[in-house]
């Protein structure tokens, strides 16, 4: 069963910030967040991940709240093209598949 | 480019037929994994490979079967065992085993192979 909740679906305006939040309370401390997106037909593509530290890199950012029990993924400009399903996903770094839940899906509209 | 290819895009089969998707990685990644993907669902991991001639049954491994006797390749069998195999099949390839232990558990993922059963 996957270990985090996240809304079924969002939408967000072209240009604007997207974000989309995760709840993850029973996640333990050897556990890592990560973020994949998936566009229609295709496999998914990872993104992002983190264990404490909020972290960023070119696609989007992390923010991961103090008790590590939600994080938000942001796109700072979102555009048409990141219309998809985002998946939250937490792991264990020593051990554990990726196990993917339905994720959110997100609309870009113009 | 390196990446991961799936073949074939489409695929229909006969009831009572198995079918084989094909999975090639020239990414030099150990660990190898096949999802399953209904619509509108999350995905559910079917086998994995963490190294040649190794492989362990994933979530639903029920009427597929797979081989990893090269390491650039990981194969599944769809059986006619498998009571519903009208699904998107998705394959996956990461660095030593990262997907399942330590590593950035980056996963990548081909294409997908679409099959329907008639």
């Amino acid at each position: 069963d996957a270990k985090t909740t996240q809304p079924t679906s969002m939408d967000c305006a072209e240009g604007r910030a997207a974000n989309l939040p995760c709840n993850h309370s029973t996640i333990s401390g050897n556990e890592y967040v990560y973020w994949y997106r998936q566009i229609h037909s295709q496999g998914p593509q990872y993104i992002i991940h983190g264990l404490k530290n909020n972290e960023t890199n070119e696609m989007a950012s992390l923010i991961i709240t103090e008790d590590r029990k939600s994080s938000t993924l942001i796109l700072p400009h979102a555009t048409l093209r990141d219309t998809a399903v985002y998946y939250c996903i937490v792991r264990s770094g020593s051990q554990g598949n990726l196990i993917f839940g339905k994720g959110t899906k997100l609309s870009v509209k113009p | 480019d390196g990446g991961i290819t799936q073949s074939p895009k489409y695929l229909f089969r006969k009831e009572g037929q198995n079918v084989t998707l094909s999975c090639e990685q020239n990414l030099n990644h150990d660990a190898m994994y096949w999802y399953r993907q209904d619509p509108g669902q999350g995905l559910r991991l079917i086998y994995y490979s963490q190294i040649v001639n190794d492989f362990q049954k994933g979530d639903i491994a029920e009427g597929y079967s797979v081989s990893r006797e090269k390491k650039e390749s990981f194969p599944l069998t769809v059986t006619s065992a498998q009571k519903n195999p009208t699904a998107f099949y998705l394959c996956a390839s990461s660095t030593s085993a990262s997907g399942l232990g330590v590593g950035t558990g980056e996963l990548f993922f081909g294409e997908g192979s679409r099959l329907t059963v008639l």
